[in-house]
């Protein structure tokens, strides 16, 4: 069965300062991946998304991850954090069975001035 | 933004009445997702549908039913809407479903907020 564990369920970092925020996967066959991000009463947007092609993958707004398939990872990252960010962050895998999405439990980010 | 809008936005009802939920896409996506949110569990998948009159159960299905009569539109039923349903509801899209190649993006609308007393 598929699985995402995100390992914070909440970061805080300094406005200009690097965010990492992470995610391992469980899964039998080579899923796709996804980051979405929700602002405050907001749906949910998508940031960036992996499949199978460049194992860096470059989304929204400055944010990168990179696929890692020996450390089943798929973390999120941004240089140099904004007030703008402040949000939860979810993780995503495909399911291999139909079309379901299987979400992660969120990371909430926090962004200090 | 993708064109999806969901009705109502805020809905608060007493146990035991009926509730519907309306998404309604202008994409003209072949798939349409329920999903409800809650605390410390992410996103989950209640119902979805592939075109139609097809649709297919997610990991959550028991205590709701779903039609889609339209392209456009994808209802959510609660028959006796109970506490435990008190959640945040999502409706998303998306264009091709899952191959055994990719993952096509799924697009979400703005929720609905339900509270059951």
């Amino acid at each position: 069965a598929q699985s995402v564990t995100q390992l914070d369920s909440h970061v805080s970092v300094s406005e200009g300062t690097p965010v990492l925020l992470r995610c391992n996967y469980s899964s039998s066959y080579s899923p796709s991946l996804f980051w979405y991000v929700q602002h405050p009463n907001k749906g949910l947007q998508l940031l960036l998304k992996y499949t199978s092609a460049a194992t860096l993958v470059k989304g929204i707004n400055g944010f990168e991850a990179e696929f890692k398939k020996s450390e089943t990872s798929f973390h999120l990252t941004k240089p140099s954090a904004h007030m703008s960010d402040a949000a939860e962050y979810f993780c995503v895998v495909s399911s291999q069975a139909g079309t379901a999405l299987i979400f992660g439990k969120g990371t909430t980010l926090s962004v200090s001035s | 933004d993708a064109g999806i809008t969901q009705s109502p936005r805020h809905k608060v009802t007493e146990t035991g009445t009926p509730v519907t939920l309306r998404c309604h896409q202008t994409e003209n996506h072949r798939y349409m997702y329920w999903y409800r949110q809650d605390p410390g569990h992410g996103l989950r998948l209640i119902h979805y549908s592939y075109g139609v009159k097809d649709t297919d159960k997610g990991e959550v299905s028991d205590g709701y039913s779903v039609s889609r009569s339209k392209t456009e539109d994808f209802l959510l039923t609660l028959e006796s809407a109970t506490s435990s349903q008190t959640s945040v509801y999502f409706c998303a899209i998306s264009e091709r479903g899952t191959s055994a190649l990719s993952t096509d993006t799924q697009y979400f609308g703005p929720g609905t907020r339900l509270t059951v007393l």
